[in-house]
C-alpha cells in the first residue's frame, strides 16, 4: 500500500505561493494522486488530480516527478479563505483492488 | 440540490446501543464510501460500494456493517457502540470510471458516545 506522509502544518502569508508535498515512495503503477481540501466542520473537497508531469487547473498546479515518489501541490497567491487543511490521497480509482490511503494532512494558516 | 447528504448531522449516544447514519448520492455514482475522521483528524476509509457490492473492508470491527439498499444510498450501520467509535463520519461518492477517482464528500455525522 502506497502510505503517504506530508507536513503536519505550514504557514503562510496572503499573496505568498505554497507549496506542500507529500512523499508516496511505494507508490503503485495503476495509482493516480489526488489532493483534497478540508475547513472545519466541512468534507474535504478536491482539488487536484494526476498520475506524472504537471496538472493544472482554475485553483492549484500538482507537480510530480518522474520517479512519482513524490508530489508537489502548488497554491498560488493564497489568500486568507486558502487556510484549511490539505490532504494527499493516493490510489487507483478503478478495479477491485481499489486501496485509497489518505495522507495526515497538512494545516495551512495563511495570515494577513 | 445537496450533491451527498448524510443524516443525522449529530449524534450523542450511549455505550452499547446501536445506530444507523444514512447517507444518499444524486449524481448518479457507482461507488459510495464511508470514512471515519477522529479526533486527530486522521481519515481512514471504513468501506467502499460498487453497484452494491463491497468492494473495500479496511479491518473495521464487525460490529459496523454498511447497507446500500440501492446505487444512491450507502448507510452505515454500528451495533453495541463503544466509547472509541466516537469520530465524525463521513460518506463520500465517486464515478466508477478507470484511473480517475474525484470524490464528493457528505457534510460529515458527528457521532459521540457516552
Amino acid at each position: 500500500l502506497a502510505k503517504t506522509t506530508q507536513p503536519i502544518s505550514m504557514d503562510s502569508y496572503e499573496g505568498q505561493e505554497v507549496n506542500i508535498t507529500c512523499s508516496h515512495n511505494n507508490i503503485a503503477t495503476n495509482d493516480y494522486i489526488t489532493w483534497y481540501q478540508q475547513f472545519p466542520s466541512q468534507g474535504p473537497r478536491f482539488i487536484i488530480q494526476g498520475y506524472k508531469t504537471k496538472v493544472t487547473n482554475e485553483v492549484a498546479s500538482l507537480f510530480i516527478p518522474a520517479d512519482r515518489k513524490s508530489s508537489t501541490l502548488s497554491l498560488p497567491r493564497v489568500s486568507l479563505s486558502d487556510t484549511a487543511v490539505y490532504y494527499c490521497l493516493v490510489g487507483d480509482g478503478g478495479g477491485a483492488t481499489n486501496k485509497l490511503i489518505f495522507g495526515t494532512g497538512t494545516l495551512l494558516a495563511v495570515q494577513p | 440540490d445537496t450533491a451527498v447528504s448524510q443524516t443525522p448531522k449529530y449524534l450523542v449516544t450511549q455505550m452499547g446501543n446501536d445506530k444507523s447514519i444514512k447517507c444518499e448520492q444524486n449524481l448518479g455514482h457507482d461507488t459510495m464510501y464511508w470514512y471515519k475522521q477522529d479526533s486527530k483528524k486522521f481519515l481512514k476509509i471504513m468501506f467502499s460500494y460498487n453497484n452494491k457490492e463491497l468492494i473495500i473492508n479496511e479491518t473495521v470491527p464487525n460490529r459496523f456493517s454498511p447497507k446500500s439498499p440501492d446505487k444512491a444510498h450507502l448507510n452505515l450501520h454500528i451495533n453495541s457502540l463503544e466509547l472509541g467509535d466516537s469520530a465524525v463520519y463521513f460518506c463520500a461518492s465517486s464515478p466508477w470510471r478507470e484511473g480517475m477517482n474525484e470524490q464528493f464528500f457528505g457534510p460529515g455525522t458527528r457521532l459521540t458516545v457516552l
